[in-house]
């Protein structure tokens, strides 16, 4: 398809146990950002890729979360030994890399931790 | 730090009539707006943008939006709301098109007959 796909999309997983999350950009955005959205936080930047650069990590919530990008394009964000806070819709987007771009966002993962 | 407020959690208006969804940010410099909506079990779309030039922006589905600099809003604004306007409504600022966005906590529409 042409948009940004996610994968799973839903994943009920129990507390304590790792989950990976999928992301697949629009070919050729060089950009590539995860959100988290949760009841009572709203829309949370988690981290971003821009390209061959280093990974902006500012927005993980703690030392459980990850994140990699393989070839510039697909990202698996990775959540360790997973807790019941972590339970929400995580969002992946993707734009080209100029200023005047826009981001374009996928349908999301909704994760449950029981 | 920057930051979005959007004062208004729930609204609901009669279809047809006008609609006006309030967005107030804080921010060092002149930022980059954007308005998303998100349908349930839906992703976000982007209504409109707004980078420079034009304070008003016009968007997709008869939306448009107003930046003011002096009041630092961005107010969303449809003249005549459709039913299948009903979604959450998100105000997002940031750096550039391409850094990561800082969002307001949403405005939920509702659209009664």
């Amino acid at each position: 398809g042409a948009g940004v796909s996610q994968s799973p999309s839903n994943k009920v997983t129990e507390k304590g146990k790792d989950v990976e999350l999928r992301c697949d950009p629009i070919s050729g955005h060089t950009a590539l950002y995860w959100y988290r959205q949760s009841l009572g936080q709203g829309l949370e930047f988690l981290i971003y890729f821009q390209g061959n650069s280093a990974p902006d990590k500012s927005g993980l919530p703690s030392d459980r979360f990850s994140a990699e990008r393989t070839g510039g394009s697909v990202s698996t964000l990775t959540i360790q030994r997973t807790q019941q806070e972590d339970s929400a819709v995580y969002l992946c987007a993707s734009s080209f890399g100029g200023p005047q771009e826009t981001q374009c966002f996928g349908p999301g993962t909704r994760l449950l931790v029981l | 730090a920057q930051s979005v407020t959007q004062p208004d959690i729930h609204i609901t208006v009669s279809e047809g009539a006008s609609l006006e969804l309030r967005c107030n940010y804080s921010y060092g410099a002149t930022p980059y707006l954007f308005w998303y909506v998100q349908s349930p079990g839906q992703g976000l779309q982007l209504l409109l943008k707004y980078f420079s030039g034009d304070t008003l922006v016009q968007g997709i589905k008869g939306f448009e939006a107003e930046f003011k600099r002096s009041q630092s809003s961005f107010n969303l604004r449809k003249p005549s709301v459709h039913w299948s306007d009903a979604a959450e409504y998100f105000c997002a600022v940031g750096l550039s098109g391409n850094t990561p966005l800082v969002f307001g906590k949403g405005t939920r529409l509702s659209v009664i007959a």
